[in-house]
C-alpha cells in the first residue's frame, strides 16, 4: 500500500508570499493517479488538482499542481486571504484511495 | 449542480452501529456510472477513506474498517448510505460523503458534502 508523506505540517505565511507544498509517495505512482483538495474548516473539502498537474474546474491559476515519481508538489504563487486552509494530496490505486497527512497554510 | 448532504446521528454510544445517510441532489445518483464514497476525519487528524461503491454491485472499503463497515445505495431515494458497527471513540469524527468522479484515467472525489460530526460515547 503506498503511504504518502506531506510536509512540512504547517506553513505560516504572510497573504501575497508564495506556498510551496510537498507530498512524497513511498514507491513509484502514475502521476494519473495524483490529486490534490483544499479543505477550509466547517466546509466540504475541494478538488484542486487531478493527474498531478491538470487543475479542476474554478481552481485559479496561481495554483500550480507539479511532479513525477515519488515526488509531488502544489505551489500557490501568491496567497490570498481565502487560500489559508489545510492541503491534502490523494493517491488512487486498485480501488484504494490513500490521503496525505495533510499541509495547513496558515496565516503569519 | 450537484449536491450531497449528510444526515444522522451525532452521537452513537460504544459497541453500537453508526448509520449515516448521504442525500444527492441536482441529478441521478444512477446517472452516469459513479461511484459514491465516504471519507472521515478523526479529531486534529487528516483524510481517511472508508469505503466506495460502484452502481450498487462492487463495494470497496478501507483494509482496517472490513468486517464492521456496509455501504449502500438506494435509487429510489435518490441517496447512499454507511453503516459502521461496533463501534469505539477511534470512530468519532467528522463524516463526509462524496462522489467518486473521473480525470485523467483515473478516480478522484469531485463533489463533496459538507461533513457531519459523529461522537461515539456513552
Amino acid at each position: 500500500e503506498i503511504v504518502l508523506t506531506q510536509s512540512p505540517g504547517i506553513l505560516s505565511l504572510s497573504p501575497g508570499e508564495r506556498a510551496t507544498l510537498s507530498c512524497r509517495a513511498s514507491q513509484n505512482v502514475n502521476i494519473r493517479y495524483l490529486a490534490w483538495y483544499q479543505h477550509q474548516p466547517g466546509r466540504a473539502p475541494r478538488l484542486l488538482f487531478y493527474g498531478a498537474s491538470s487543475r479542476a474546474t474554478g481552481v485559479p491559476d496561481r495554483f500550480l499542481g507539479s511532479g513525477s515519481g515519488t515526488d509531488f508538489t502544489l505551489t500557490i504563487s501568491r496567497l490570498e486571504p481565502e487560500d489559508f486552509a489545510v492541503y491534502y494530496c490523494q493517491h488512487y490505486g486498485t480501488s484504494v484511495f490513500t490521503f496525505g497527512g495533510g499541509t495547513k497554510v496558515e496565516i503569519k | 449542480q450537484l449536491q450531497l448532504q449528510e444526515s444522522g446521528p451525532g452521537l452513537v454510544k460504544p459497541s453500537e452501529t453508526l448509520s449515516l445517510t448521504c442525500n444527492v441532489s441536482g441529478d441521478s445518483i444512477t446517472a452516469g456510472s459513479y461511484s459514491w464514497g465516504w471519507i472521515r476525519q478523526p479529531p486534529g487528524k487528516g483524510l481517511e477513506w472508508i469505503g466506495h461503491i460502484y452502481y450498487n454491485v462492487n463495494t470497496y472499503y478501507r483494509a482496517s474498517l472490513k468486517g464492521r463497515v456496509s455501504i449502500s445505495v438506494d435509487a429510489s431515494r435518490n441517496h447512499f448510505s454507511l453503516n459502521l458497527g461496533h463501534v469505539t471513540a477511534a470512530d468519532t469524527g467528522l463524516y463526509f460523503c462524496a462522489r467518486v468522479g473521473y480525470g485523467a484515467g483515473s478516480r478522484l472525489f469531485d463533489y463533496w458534502g459538507p461533513g457531519t460530526l459523529v461522537t461515539v460515547s456513552s
